[in-house]
């Protein structure tokens, strides 16, 4: 069984401050990455794709990838109120995309 | 463009009934996709389609079935209702199936199985 594994949270950040997402994943031959955002009630929406190992930014996000560890989180910075939300790993897995359950994450103004 | 469209948004059904959830997509996308999300879990993938005429089997297709006649149109069938079926069901689509495509998704239909 193919698992992608993040902590549930809810994970508290003061506004400003750097909020860090992690997620693990099981396949070793995922080859792409997501991190999409989901608001209480809505559906998700993609934030952030990467498939190489390193950083990959995007305003204030960042996605960092280490294939090696299995590894991929996401960064926000200057984390704002309205960051707050469940944000979905998902992962490639012979050719579907595999969801997280996802992090809580809740700024605190 | 409209994107992904989803009927109806609420549902109750009484164990043993059968629905319909609509899903339409405007964007030529032909790839489309069925996941429920039960309180608290990640999206589990129902049905997948490729294009018009196939469609595949994801992780949790028991108790559903799907049809695809055109690119636009993916509708779920859910058969004999069961509690276990109660979830929200979001349908998603992407222009093809490429690794890095991103899916698009609609906003939902909360179905509640009593």
């Amino acid at each position: 069984q193919k698992e992608v594994e993040q902590n549930s949270g809810p994970l508290s950040v003061p506004e400003g401050a750097i909020a860090s997402l992690n997620c693990t994943y099981s396949d070793r031959g995922s080859q792409s990455f997501f991190w999409y955002r989901q608001y209480s009630g809505k559906s998700p929406e993609l934030i952030m794709f990467i498939y190489s190992n390193g950083d990959k930014e995007d305003g204030r996000f960042t996605a960092q990838l280490n294939k090696a560890s299995q590894y991929v989180s996401l960064l926000i910075r200057d984390s704002q109120p309205s960051d707050s939300a469940t944000y979905l790993c998902a992962v490639t897995a012979d050719d579907k995309i595999i969801f997280g359950k996802g992090t809580r994450l809740h700024i605190l103004p | 463009n409209a994107g992904v469209t989803q009927t109806p948004k609420f549902r109750i059904l009484k164990i043993g009934q059968s629905m319909t959830l609509q899903c339409t997509q405007d964007m030529n996308h032909n790839y489309m996709y069925w996941y429920r999300q039960d309180p608290g879990m990640g999206l589990k993938l129902i049905y997948y389609s490729v294009g018009a005429g196939i469609t595949d089997k994801g992780e949790v297709p028991n108790g559903y079935n799907v049809s695809r006649s055109t690119t636009e149109d993916f509708p779920l069938r859910l058969e004999l209702a069961a509690p276990s079926q109660t979830s929200v069901y979001f349908c998603a689509s992407s222009i093809a199936g490429e690794s890095t495509d991103t899916q698009y998704f609609g906003p939902g239909t909360r179905l509640t199985v009593l």
